[in-house]
């Protein structure tokens, strides 16, 4: 199984880029890498996905290895609003192994 | 714009008594997944359904069963409710399996205490 690691929790100050890391060490060449948040009280919300290629839209980046070992969700410019947890998921377009884990507590700090 | 939605935001129930929690997608997705969340063990897959009157256990079915008789609405049902089902229960859709990429869109989640 693919299985992902995050740190707990991180800080950022209101403006600044936010960069969230990812373990995925183990994951297959057929496995995309999701990146998803969860604002407090609400439903988790898709943020990006990629596969290979660094992807960037209108909420954020993906950076990937070149190994696909890692990644970092880029948010560049966060506001208090992207306060929430970030959850990275490493799964097939079958949905296997698509498992949320704890993710990582962004606060976004005034 | 992808929708999602929750019969109630929250919900108190008695002990012993069935509980229906429905969802409703408008985005003619085949995959819909029943979800719990609770502090400490993030969310916890109980069932999900890939086509209509099809349903597959997750990881904790155990006291829950599901309905899925229109392609648009995933039941989940507490047949005997009890405290320990107290918990924010979590609704997503999904498109077809192979389906590049895969997708999970989320309900705002229904807030159910059993007392």
């Amino acid at each position: 199984d693919a299985k992902t690691t995050q740190p707990p929790s991180m800080d950022c100050a209101e403006g600044r880029a936010a960069n969230l890391p990812c373990n995925h060490s183990t994951i297959s060449g057929n496995e995309y890498v999701y990146w998803y948040r969860q604002i407090h009280s609400q439903g988790p919300q898709y943020i990006i996905h990629g596969l290979k290629n660094n992807e960037t839209n209108e909420m954020a980046s993906l950076i990937i290895t070149e190994d696909r070992k890692s990644s970092t969700l880029i948010l560049p410019h966060a506001t208090l609003r992207d306060t929430a947890v970030y959850y990275c998921i490493a799964a097939d377009n079958y949905g296997q192994n698509f498992v949320f884990g704890p993710g990582t507590r962004l606060s976004v700090l005034p | 714009d992808v929708k999602v939605t929750q019969s109630s935001r929250y919900l108190v129930k008695r002990t012993g008594e069935k509980v229906f929690l429905e969802c409703v997608q408008d985005m003619d997705h085949e995959n819909m997944f029943w979800y719990r969340q609770d502090p400490g063990l993030g969310l916890r897959l109980i069932y999900f359904s890939y086509d209509v009157k099809m349903k597959e256990k997750g990881d904790i079915p155990e006291g829950y069963s599901v309905s899925r008789e229109k392609k648009e609405r995933f039941s989940l049902i507490l047949e005997s409710a009890s405290t320990n089902q107290t918990s924010m229960y979590l609704c997503a859709s999904s498109p077809s399996k192979g389906v590049s990429p895969y997708e999970q869109y989320f309900g705002p989640g229904t807030r159910l205490t059993v007392t």
